[in-house]
């Protein structure tokens, strides 16, 4: 099975911070490398696909990039609604893995 | 609307059984690969099982492997897992997760609200 592994596992930033969140595949995964936010108590929500594809209606301050075993997932200005917990998952063979999330904290 | 409606959540002691239904609205459900994860108290997303639009292939992690049962029937628009032989850390938020294959990556576009499942004595 793929491993993904995210860092940090967590970090408290401030609104309007730049935040950088890493995930790494245990093997080549192409770009087929997906990122989700979930807030406390709701479901996962879809927020990049295809290592840099935004979802429908996500705002383009989310960015993804990388591609084969390294991807990143930024959030160039942080806004209120942002503090999340963020999961990676690879699309590219079955099991979907997903990393053990990062949780996005206010400073 | 899109939705999927997970229900058959509960509390049932370690050995039982538990069968978890999603029902879906707003898509054609049977043009559609379908999934279970789940989600441990204060824990990660674990992906639990995968089934083909026309139910013919199924996939199941190892740790639920011979003991749940991944199915769905297009006429009802309706995905089941049926869990079996319960223990302790199968307790977890499970959810149902519609697939979609874009960008030539296979993901999670739509879930459901998730149903919760407590093993204990």
């Amino acid at each position: 099975d793929i491993q993904m592994t995210q860092s940090p596992s967590s970090l408290s930033a401030s609104v309007g911070d730049r935040v950088t969140i890493t995930c790494r595949a245990s093997q080549s995964i192409s770009r087929y490398l997906n990122w989700y936010q979930q807030k406390p108590g709701k479901a996962p929500k879809l927020l990049i696909y295809g290592a840099s594809t935004l979802q429908s209606e996500v705002p383009s301050r989310f960015s993804g990039s990388g591609s084969g075993t390294d991807f990143i997932l930024t959030i160039s200005s942080l806004q209120p609604e942002d503090f999340a917990t963020y999961f990676c998952q690879q699309g590219y063979s079955p099991p979907r893995t997903f990393g053990q999330g990062t949780k996005v904290e206010i400073k | 609307e899109v939705q999927l409606v997970e229900s058959g959540g509960g509390l049932v002691q370690p050995g039982g059984s538990l069968r978890l239904s999603c029902a879906a609205s707003g898509f054609t459900f049977s043009n559609y690969e379908m999934n279970w994860a789940r989600q441990a108290p204060g824990k990660g997303l674990e992906w639990v099982s995968y089934i083909s639009s026309s139910g013919t292939t199924v996939y199941y992690a190892d740790s639920v492997k011979d003991r749940f049962t991944i199915s769905r029937d297009n006429a009802k628009n309706s995905l089941y897992l049926q869990t079996n032989s319960l223990k302790a850390e199968d307790t977890a938020v499970y959810y149902c997760a519609r697939e979609i294959g874009v960008a030539g990556s296979d993901a999670f576009d739509i879930w459901g609200q998730g149903t919760m499942v407590t093993v204990s004595s």
